[in-house]
């Protein structure tokens, strides 16, 4: 199993511009999840999906993320416009809910810098 | 409240044993896991916990008192290579919503 994948895994672009970063989870699992990581607010949740619907969405910072997941292998996490403060790395991760134990499995991450 | 404390940096010797604590505020309760990170990586499952007591698993063990709001991740024979962070994350009842800590950055000295 390839694991969870994702790309870029690195990033840089200037203020304003688009960015979009894309997720491949495991095959099979259900659920993916977005989180942002930063020094100062450590992990957070963007957003998740399950069975390729969202369901929370109340992390996503502001109306310049979004998030789309058109079919069970890919998902989309989209800033338009990026701004410095966006910089952070970006993780997907993916489970399976069996037996009520849902272990996440995180993909490398895409490192972002917004200069 | 949905606040996760734990300590922020702790340091251990080579071949020691390490207690990583992590309190939590929170209704609903319905899983705790451990994850390691080391720096540049993302996070790995290490364990988790949804009854009281405790779950081993080589050196590593959890805890989980569910009355106290309280976990704590064990770490025996202590290598160089524990050197990581060690996130507490909690789950919510009937989803898959899961919260972090903000992590625990442990330092092994030979």
């Amino acid at each position: 199993d390839a694991g969870v994948i994702q790309s870029p895994r690195h990033e840089v672009t200037e203020m304003g511009q688009e960015v979009t970063l894309r997720c491949k989870p495991i095959s099979g699992h259900d659920y993916l999840f977005w989180y942002r990581q930063t020094m100062m607010r450590g992990l957070e949740l963007l957003i998740y999906f399950n069975n390729n619907v969202p369901i929370d969405d109340s992390g996503m910072p502001e109306d310049r993320f979004s998030a789309k997941m058109p079919n069970a292998s890919f998902s989309t996490l989209k800033i338009q416009p990026s701004e410095p403060r966006d910089s952070a790395v970006y993780f997907c991760a993916s489970s399976w809910n069996r037996e009520g134990k849902d272990t996440q499995y995180f993909g490398p991450g895409t490192r972002l810098t917004v200069l | 409240g949905q606040n996760i404390d734990q300590p922020t940096e702790m340091t251990a010797t080579e071949g020691a044993i390490v207690q990583i604590n992590c309190t939590y505020q929170t209704s609903g309760f319905n899983g705790l896991f451990w994850y390691q990170q080391h720096a540049g990586e993302a996070p790995t499952f290490l364990s988790y916990n949804v009854l009281d007591g405790l779950e081993e698993k080589g050196r590593f063990s959890s805890f989980l008192s569910r009355s106290k709001g309280y976990s704590y991740l064990l770490l025996k024979e202590l290598q160089m290579k524990d050197s990581a962070s060690y996130l507490c994350a909690v789950r919510w009842y009937n989803n898959n919503d899961m919260r972090f800590g903000a992590g625990t950055r442990l330092t092994v000295k030979p």
